[in-house]
């Protein structure tokens, strides 16, 4: 079946500790995104790439990082400089063209240990 | 940039009633607006979605409208059934040559038997 593979389910970092997310997808989609979602909140986007080898900050992007080596793949890694980071990471992917629909993973929960 | 309010936060309805969720959006530019449905631990699922060259779309129990004069679009279910029960994010979107979704705080359906 096609579609986007977060992992670990769930992650827990120590103070002063870099993580890395994984998102995978086997859609052939070009663009893929990083959401965070916090309770009560609707998601808001931390990083996104439109193609290899290329990304833009979103709207939250201090704390995080990530890199676009292949096209099925977008780790997010969150650095200690991320002083808040427990929360739930959604990654999403859309296919070239106007307005196509995003499909996302099942998430990765972030929690502080 | 874009901003979207999503209401109520809360929505409880009886097996068989309607349920409305209402979205309003700040950039008159905003031309793409879908609608996901998050069960607990799950990523977001695209459940209908509509494009500013029309004003109402349906999919079964599902419509949605758009009024682009006054900046607002709906969700309506009907005939609501408990496995409706779920958070449901409103999002709109100006593509541009990128697609950045800006999503409304969610709002929380609980359909009892």
């Amino acid at each position: 079946d096609g579609g986007i593979t977060q992992s670990p389910k769930y992650l827990f970092r120590k103070e002063g500790q870099n993580v890395t997310l994984s998102c995978e997808q086997n859609l052939n989609h070009d663009a893929m995104y990083w959401y965070r979602q916090d309770p009560g909140q609707g998601l808001r986007l931390i990083y996104y790439s439109q193609i290899v080898n290329d990304f833009q900050k979103g709207d939250i992007a201090e704390g995080y990082s990530v890199s676009r080596e292949k096209k099925e793949s977008f780790p997010l890694t969150v650095t200690s400089a991320q002083k808040n980071p427990t929360a739930f990471y959604l990654c999403a992917s859309t296919s070239r063209g106007y307005n196509q629909p995003q499909h996302f993973g099942d998430g990765t929960r972030l929690s502080i240990l | 940039g874009e901003n979207v309010e999503q209401h109520p936060s809360t929505l409880s309805v009886q097996e068989g009633d309607s349920a409305v969720i209402k979205c309003t959006y700040s950039d008159s530019a905003s031309n793409y607006f879908p609608w996901y449905k998050q069960e607990l631990g799950k990523g977001p699922q695209l459940i209908i979605d509509i494009r500013s060259n029309v004003g109402e779309k349906k999919d079964q129990r599902i419509a949605v409208t758009l009024n682009k004069t006054a900046k607002h679009f709906s969700l309506h279910i009907t005939e609501t059934q408990p496995e409706d029960s779920a958070v449901y994010f409103c999002a709109a979107s100006t593509d541009t040559g990128f697609q950045k979704l800006v999503f409304g705080t969610g709002t929380r359906l609980l359909v009892s038997p």
